[in-house]
């Protein structure tokens, strides 16, 4: 049974980099897309970023030019850099196991499991 | 503002049944797969349904996934109270200007 292990730093200045890493134990590390997913408080999910055990990545348009994701396949893991954090990046953030493909109908993804999320707060 | 639209709340009483509404576009639900996560008070999202209508190993047929046009919806009967959570629906934009990954706002289930 695969599960994810997540850590990385709570509490940042502004324009500091968030950075956080996400272990995988228990399961195949290539064949799937690792993703970072994070949540503000009170509000909804937003999907941040992908990347294969090759390191090919995928980023939400809307963060790109602050979002570094990188893989470690050596130990199984992958790592979140967000840089020159605002307020607006205060939210938990999640690692999670993405299955992507392409079929006849559409593109299906989907994340399961999902790490146990870590609460990232930027203030001054 | 989420690209998903998804009602704020819905609320049942035990044993009754739900169903929680997801709307998109073409660009999204429209041609592409739907998925629902579950997230529980305090606790990390959880996938209930994939691929529009499949389920996990371990989640109960009291859960159901559909698709129609640019709209899917989870249906859940026979309602408990350990039903009582968050549900988020999701699935690729293919938009030429921002593809990737997008979820609903989320629907909180009340059991009454």
């Amino acid at each position: 049974q695969v599960q994810l292990q997540q850590w990385g730093a709570g509490l940042l200045k502004p324009s500091e980099t968030l950075s956080l890493t996400c272990a995988v134990y228990g399961g195949s590390f290539s064949g799937y897309y690792w993703s970072w997913i994070r949540q503000p408080p009170g509000k909804g999910l937003e999907w941040i970023g992908e990347i294969n055990h090759s390191g090919s990545t995928n980023y939400n348009p809307s963060l790109k030019s602050r979002v570094t994701i990188s893989v470690d396949t050596s130990k199984n893991q992958f790592s979140l850099k967000l840089s020159s954090v605002t307020a607006a990046d205060t939210a938990v953030y999640y690692c999670a196991r993405g299955l992507t493909g392409i079929a006849a109908a559409g593109t299906w993804c989907w994340f399961d499991p999902w790490g146990q999320g870590t609460l990232v707060t930027v203030s001054s | 503002q989420s690209v998903l639209t998804q009602p704020p709340s819905v609320s049942a009483a035990p044993g009754q049944k739900v169903t929680i509404s997801c709307s998109g576009s073409s660009s999204n639900i429209g041609n592409n797969y739907v998925s629902w996560y579950q997230q529980l008070p305090g606790t990390a999202p959880k996938l209930l349904i994939y691929e529009n209508n499949k389920r996990p190993s371990g989640i109960p047929d009291r859960f159901s996934g559909s698709k129609s046009g640019t709209s899917a919806t989870l249906g859940i009967t026979g309602l408990q109270t350990g039903d009582e959570a968050d549900y988020y629906c999701g699935t690729w934009d293919s938009s030429l200007s921002a593809a990737g990954v997008v979820f609903g706002g989320g629907t909180k289930l009340t059991v009454l």
